[in-house]
């Protein structure tokens, strides 16, 4: 009954290649988002959804693309993955948007670009 | 753009010592949360700190909230080695979202 999760943990990929990254919450949460982490373990956000709607987009080249069929999913779509890509990409959910909420974060997705 | 220094960057102690961590910023934080992140895993709140002086403790651990809000502190009393781990500030601001800090990273040895 894991409350966020990710597909996959892991992905190997080569630059210029197109890959998507799922996440799914089942807390019933209304709000979502995604961050990255880098080699020195800066978290920064990515992006955040509140009931399927984007409420934050932190200047992310347009190669990324999330998307939220329902608010219980938050996809992350990458086109041409460039080498700067590699990353460990967090999900995490609140139950609602409020910064003051506590953001219940995903077990990551490690994402090395070759 | 507001930002989270936290020091020391690293930390190596023994099972028993007490350590301090910082998280400083020229910012002004509506809240301040802390977290802990253990390898492989996703960052799991410890605690919110939202008043100015404010001090919450959790077991072992006491958060301060600086009086001005643009700073706080974790103090570990007495280490174990289940505290390892990257420990991480977070601030709310202007903007509804987090700010992390720069990380800390304890290691707790026997």
């Amino acid at each position: 009954d894991t409350a966020v999760s990710q597909t996959p943990k892991y992905l190997v990929t080569q630059m210029g290649n197109d890959k998507s990254i799922k996440c799914e919450q089942n807390l019933g949460h209304d709000t979502m988002y995604w961050y990255k982490q880098d080699s020195k373990k800066f978290l920064k956000i990515m992006f955040s959804y509140n009931n399927k709607e984007l409420i934050i987009n932190e200047t992310v080249p347009n190669r990324f693309s999330p998307k939220s069929p329902d608010k219980a999913h938050l996809n992350l779509h990458i086109n041409s993955l460039e080498l700067g890509d590699s990353a460990v990409y967090f999900c995490a959910s609140s139950p609602r948007l409020a910064v003051w909420e506590t953001q219940y974060f995903g077990p990551g997705t490690r994402l090395l670009v070759l | 753009t507001q930002l989270l220094e936290q020091s020391p960057q690293f930390l190596s102690i023994q099972e028993g010592e007490n350590l301090t961590v910082y998280c400083n910023s020229s910012s002004v934080f509506s809240s301040l949360q802390w977290y802990r992140q253990e390898p492989g895993e996703g960052p799991v709140l410890l605690v919110t700190v939202v008043t100015g002086g404010e001090v919450k403790k959790l077991k072992r651990l006491t958060f301060q909230f600086g009086d001005a809000r643009k700073d706080s502190s974790l103090h570990i009393t007495a280490a174990q080695p289940g505290d390892t781990g990257l420990y991480l500030c977070a601030g709310t601001g202007t903007a509804s979202k987090l700010t992390f800090g720069t990380g800390t990273r304890l290691q707790v040895t026997l």
